[in-house]
């Protein structure tokens, strides 16, 4: 079946540096790819998403690209602020409703 | 309201005991879902609702699983005879259809004893 993987956590940075988190998706179709972000305390919220092949996402600096042929959709974000600090995770929807998630990684930026 | 509330926040149930978490939509979402999200994992899907119909339960684990929706609104996950196994985050989403954005709740953390 779909699944996802993303690196594991915790990634710890200091502020401003450059954020790469990896996410490979396996899919039988042309699935919808998306970044949730889980602040502490609260709840997912959709940081970006990707739609079809070559698409960038983008959202409050980060960015994402769909590319189908290494089937990744890995995270980005040019100077990072210690109020990035949250689980992200990375997730697809395929021909149905569903969402199938990776594990989640947890970001922790050191001022 | 303004986004999707779940109740309570917390509960934490002895082995063997009923528990019901309630879920209110954002107002006018078609679409609802139910996730179990373990510690340190990614959410897993439950159920699947569209107004008050259960479209898809095929992530319920077990038949002590029961999700609601009567009007096609509020929804209740309702655990009979906790299990341990059964301690989680549930969540609740909802959007204005199956393929549009999912709002999501801050979510329940049931911890069974």
């Amino acid at each position: 079946g779909d699944s996802v993987t993303q690196m594991e956590g915790p990634v710890t940075l200091s502020e401003e540096a450059f954020l790469t988190i990896n996410c490979t998706y396996t899919a039988t179709g042309y699935p919808s790819l998306f970044w949730y972000v889980q602040y502490p305390g609260e709840g997912l919220q959709l940081l970006l998403k990707a739609t079809k092949a070559d698409d960038k996402g983008s959202n409050k600096g980060f960015e994402a690209t769909y590319r189908k042929e290494t089937t990744s959709f890995h995270l980005e974000k040019g100077s990072v602020q210690v109020s990035d600090s949250a689980v992200y995770f990375c997730a697809l929807r395929d021909s149905n409703y569903q969402l199938i998630w990776g594990a989640g990684t947890k970001l922790i930026i050191k001022p | 309201g303004a986004g999707v509330s779940q109740s309570p926040r917390y509960k934490v149930a002895k082995r063997g005991q009923d528990v019901a978490l309630r879920c209110d939509p954002i107002s006018g979402h078609v679409s609802l879902f139910w996730y179990q999200q373990a510690l340190g994992q990614g959410p897993e899907f439950l159920t699947y609702f569209q107004n008050e119909a259960q479209l898809d339960k095929s992530g319920l684990p077990s038949d002590r699983f029961f999700a609601e929706r009567p009007e096609g609104s509020v929804s209740t996950l309702k655990i009979q005879r906790t299990q341990q196994e059964d301690s989680a985050v549930y969540l609740c989403a909802s959007s204005l259809d199956g393929n549009t954005e999912a709002f999501f709740g801050q979510g329940t953390r049931l911890t069974v004893v």
